[in-house]
């Protein structure tokens, strides 16, 4: 059984495009995050969003925007989509906020995104 | 504000003799440290946390870490490399909150050579 699932697991596009990748838990967790990692394997966080808020880091450019339909699902959608975009996308769970708990955050298999 | 340091990008051992990754961090508050391990094409796991209890913490696959505070370090270490340890490796603070809350350091490739 797969704790955290993502969709696709490879996604190649052009520039211009508007893309999702959709992301699933089935732990019954109440936060949900997206990270990028970059071509030199830095990992850096995007978005945290619990039933109470999102909060995005301010270096994510607005083409970028998650969106969560219930508790147990956050997509990520991408406007417009530019060459440096290309990454590997990954999903994460946590039962409660990181940084406000100790919680270990689950992380899907990751979405490797290429804009040609 | 809160920031990791891994010290060395990569690290190759024989297979069978120990292995050292080494983590220094800085976070204004107490901080939570874990390890993660990434293999090739996969996701992250949890290799192991440190959350204020025990300094040293038992993971899994054999790996262990000691929290010291004086140092401000938090070293991955292993007795016996196994070639199914290579992978990339992060450690991460959480501390505060926000988008902040977890920072990961940059990694260590670990190679293991036969």
């Amino acid at each position: 059984d797969t704790a955290v699932s993502q969709t696709p697991k490879y996604l190649v596009t052009q520039m211009g495009n508007d893309k999702s990748i959709k992301c699933e838990q089935n732990l019954g967790h109440d936060t949900m995050y997206w990270y990028k990692q970059d071509s030199k394997k830095f990992l850096k966080i995007m978005f945290s969003y619990n039933n109470k808020e999102l909060i995005i880091n301010e270096t994510v450019p607005n083409r970028f925007s998650p969106k969560s339909p219930d508790k147990a699902h956050l997509n990520l959608h991408i406007n417009s989509l530019e060459l440096g975009d290309s990454a590997v996308y990954f999903c994460a769970s946590s039962q409660r906020l990181a940084g406000t708990s100790t919680d270990t955050q689950y992380f899907g298999p990751g979405t490797r995104l290429t804009v040609l | 504000a809160q920031s990791v340091t891994q010290l060395d990008s990569h690290v190759s051992v024989s297979e069978g003799t120990p292995v050292l990754l080494r983590c220094n961090y800085s976070s204004s508050y107490s901080p939570s440290l874990f390890w993660y391990v990434q293999h090739p094409n996969k996701g992250l796991q949890l290799l192991l946390k440190y959350t204020s209890a025990a300094t040293l913490v038992k993971g899994i696959n054999g790996f262990e870490a000691e929290f010291k505070k004086s140092e401000t370090s938090f070293h991955l270490t292993k007795p016996s490399a196994h070639m199914s340890d290579a992978a990339e490796y992060f450690c991460v603070v959480s501390s505060g909150g926000g988008a902040d809350g977890l920072t990961f350091g940059k990694g260590t490739h670990l190679i293991i050579q036969p």
